[in-house]
């Protein structure tokens, strides 16, 4: 079976400070695809973040990063200078090159206190 | 560009009755994917699916059954409904349902079930 574990049911960070999620998932195939969604109140998953297993050097977005460690199957999620607006649930997420499903984690709550 | 629109945003229902759900991707993109989001279970893949066909489907009871119109836009339907298929409802779309294109969701159906 495919899974995704996030181990942090629930994460604090203040404002201004750097957060990391973390994200370990199990697969057997070589070739497949990494993402971090965020889900605010509103319930709108969003793209934060995606990282081709292929590739070595680790995805940046801006103040997201992500340390993907492929030989421990770690794939985390690095949030620097926290703003109020990053407080939602985090999701990791990832899809095999055989399929189209994506395959969640079941999330973290992140709160951000000013 | 308009982004994935579901309706209707909340629905309430009773058990054994049926139910559909409607999801219009965003423009040009012809991939349509589902998700039930549930507290207990987190995000389960339902079914995807392209050009009118489904290509993919999760581990659900016949009860749970989708389509798509040529338009791309897509349907899912529930039948019989049970206590346990309350839940909200994510859709999906992406240009071709290629592994390394990210999926944009919508804001979710709402579903209870009395």
């Amino acid at each position: 079976a495919q899974t995704v574990t996030q181990s942090q049911p629930e994460m604090s960070v203040q404002e201004a400070e750097t957060v990391t999620l973390s994200c370990t998932y199990d697969t057997s195939e070589s070739d497949y695809y990494l993402f971090w969604y965020k889900q605010p109140p509103s319930r709108q998953m969003i793209l934060v973040i995606r990282q081709e297993a292929y590739k070595q050097q680790n995805a940046t977005e801006n103040r997201f990063s992500v340390n993907f460690q492929k030989a421990a199957k770690s794939f985390s999620l690095k949030i620097s200078d926290s703003q109020l607006g990053d407080a939602a649930m985090y999701f990791c997420a990832y899809r095999t090159n055989s399929g189209y499903a994506l395959n969640f984690g079941k999330g973290t709550s992140l709160l951000v206190t000013p | 560009k308009a982004g994935v629109t579901q309706t209707p945003r909340y629905l309430i229902k009773t058990r054994g009755q049926q139910v559909t759900l409607s999801c219009s991707p965003i423009s040009g993109h012809r991939s349509v994917s589902w998700y039930q989001q549930t507290p207990g279970q987190g995000l389960q893949f339902l079914f995807e699916y392209f050009s009118e066909t489904q290509r993919n489907k999760g581990n659900f009871p016949g009860r749970f059954s989708g389509r798509q119109f040529s338009n791309s836009r897509s349907e899912m339907n529930v039948s019989t409904l049970e206590l346990g298929d309350s839940a909200l409802y994510l859709c999906a779309s992406s240009l071709e349902g290629g592994r390394n294109q990210p999926q944009h969701f919508g804001d979710g159906t709402r579903l209870s079930i009395l």
